[in-house]
């Protein structure tokens, strides 16, 4: 799997967009960028996923460059329930291995009252 | 969506025992599932793949004869942790890959501690 890089700590404003940025610089043409989150003792939760586009959903955005290298992790309206550690992976969705997943130190986002 | 039920979601055992833990798929089947194993501070670490109907794969360095993984059905995989010792003590967190979705779902966590 490719190696992603991400901030360690980000701070954000209740209410406020939270943006988490991850490099990804080595990632081959069919692996996707992968976003999941922990909230303190428990599991992992998924976010979204895109190999390329542009992706939204309910939860959050994903902004991918177009050499993909690199991709933001856009959440619009951060809550005090978003503090987490958000993990980017990158990943061959391919069969099952989407379900092993390689876990970075990931970014400590805290959302501020 | 998908859900992903892990039982207990704590367990307090003396050393020298064994505690199994398990991971049920609710509401689909997963032929293969994953076990991870967290300590304080620290990220998610793959211990190993269970496969349904087969041996289990384990990352290097994970005893298989100390953590014993078995997939005896579509919907179920059990992590038994055998004879305990206080290292043993983590966050073990298991997951099933999606059908159809390329997503992973991950079950609520097993608190364990040996004393």
């Amino acid at each position: 799997d490719a190696k992603t890089t991400q901030p360690t700590s980000m701070d954000c404003a209740e209410g406020r967009a939270a943006n988490l940025p991850c490099n990804h610089s080595t990632i081959s043409g069919n692996e996707y960028v992968y976003w999941y989150r922990q909230i303190h003792s428990q599991g992992p939760q998924y976010i979204i996923h895109g190999l390329k586009n542009n992706e939204t959903n309910e939860m959050a955005s994903l902004i991918i460059t177009e050499d993909r290298k690199s991709s933001t992790l856009i959440l619009p309206h951060a809550t005090l329930r978003d503090t987490a550690v958000y993990y980017c992976i990158v990943r061959n969705a391919g069969g099952t291995s989407y379900g092993k997943l390689t876990f970075g130190q990931g970014t400590i986002l805290t959302v501020h009252p | 969506g998908a859900v992903v039920s892990q039982h207990p979601s704590r367990v307090i055992c003396k050393s020298g025992t064994s505690v199994k833990i398990e991971c049920r798929s609710l509401d689909f089947q997963a032929t293969t599932m994953f076990w991870y194993r967290q300590f304080p501070k620290k990220s998610l670490m793959l211990m190993a793949t269970s496969n349904e109907g087969s041996k289990a794969t384990y990352e290097q360095g994970v005893e298989k004869d100390k953590f014993l993984i078995n997939h005896a059905s579509l919907t179920l995989s059990t992590l038994t942790v055998t004879s305990a010792h206080p290292e043993d003590s983590s966050f073990y967190i298991c997951s099933a890959p999606g059908t159809g979705n390329r997503r992973a779902f991950f079950g609520q966590g097993t608190r364990l501690t040996v004393v």
